[in-house]
C-alpha cells in the first residue's frame, strides 16, 4: 500500500526566500505525482503534474522534481510571496491504480 | 476547461437530518466521479468511486447506507449524508475524470452538523 509523507508539516518564512517542500513515497512503481495547492476552506488547485517518465516540471516560480528510485519529490518555490501562503499537497498515483494517495500537506505561511 | 463545481459550498444542519451535496462537471463529461473527505490538518481520504449509471464502490470503513451516492448523468453526482451526526462534520471534496488517470477537483463543501 502506497504511503505518502510530507515534510515539514508547517513552514513559516519571510517574503523573498526560496523554499523546498518535500514529499516521499514508499512504492516507487508510480504512474504520476502531482502537487496541489489548497487555500483554507477551499478545494484543490493543481500546480504541477509529473509523469513517471519525467524528472521535473516547471511553472513560473515553481519547480517540481521527481526521483522515483529514492521515492522522493521536491517542490521548489522561488522568491516566495505572501500570496503563496497555503497548504501544499503531494499526491501519488501508483502504477496499478487510478486513485491518488495524498500526503497530509505542508502548511506554508509567507509573511511580509 | 475541466471545471468541477460543488453545491453548496457550506452547509449547517441539525443532527439527525440529511443533507445533499452536488458535484457537477461543467465543461466535460465525467465517466467517473470520486468523493473524498478531509478532516482538519489531514490528507484527503477517498470515500467512494462512482461510474455513471452504476452503483458506487465504497472504500473500506465507509458506510454505504449513510453516505448515499448517485451518479445519474455524465455531469452530475450527488452525495447524501443521511441522519447526520456531529462526527460527520468535515470537508467533502469531489473530483471527476473522463476515464483517464487525471482527476479534476471541485472546490469542496464544508459540512457542519450541530
Amino acid at each position: 500500500k502506497q504511503e505518502v509523507t510530507q515534510i515539514p508539516a508547517a513552514l513559516s518564512v519571510p517574503e523573498g526566500e526560496n523554499l523546498v517542500l518535500n514529499c516521499s513515497f514508499t512504492d516507487s512503481a508510480i504512474y504520476n505525482l502531482q502537487w496541489f495547492r489548497q487555500d483554507p476552506g477551499k478545494g484543490l488547485t493543481s500546480l504541477l503534474l509529473i509523469q513517471s517518465s519525467q524528472r521535473e516540471q516547471t511553472s513560473g516560480r515553481l519547480n517540481a522534481s521527481l526521483d522515483k528510485s529514492s521515492g522522493r519529490s521536491t517542490l521548489y518555490i522561488a522568491a516566495s510571496q505572501p500570496g503563496d501562503s497555503a497548504t501544499y499537497l503531494c499526491a501519488v498515483t501508483s502504477g496499478g491504480s487510478y486513485i491518488p494517495t495524498f500526503g497530509r500537506g505542508t502548511s506554508l505561511i509567507v509573511h511580509p | 476547461g475541466a471545471v468541477v463545481s460543488q453545491h453548496p459550498s457550506r452547509v449547517i444542519c441539525k443532527s439527525g437530518t440529511s443533507v445533499k451535496i452536488e458535484c457537477r462537471s461543467l465543461d466535460f463529461q465525467a465517466t467517473t466521479m470520486f468523493w473524498y473527505r478531509q478532516f482538519p490538518k489531514q490528507s484527503l481520504m477517498l470515500m467512494a468511486t462512482s461510474n455513471e449509471g452504476s452503483k458506487a464502490t465504497y472504500e473500506q470503513g465507509v458506510e454505504k447506507d449513510k453516505f448515499l451516492i448517485n451518479h445519474a448523468s455524465l455531469t452530475l453526482s450527488t452525495l447524501t449524508v443521511t441522519s447526520a451526526h456531529p462526527e460527520d462534520s468535515s470537508f467533502y471534496i469531489c473530483s471527476a475524470s473522463t476515464g483517464g488517470r487525471e482527476q479534476y477537483f471541485g472546490p469542496g463543501t464544508r459540512l457542519t452538523v450541530t
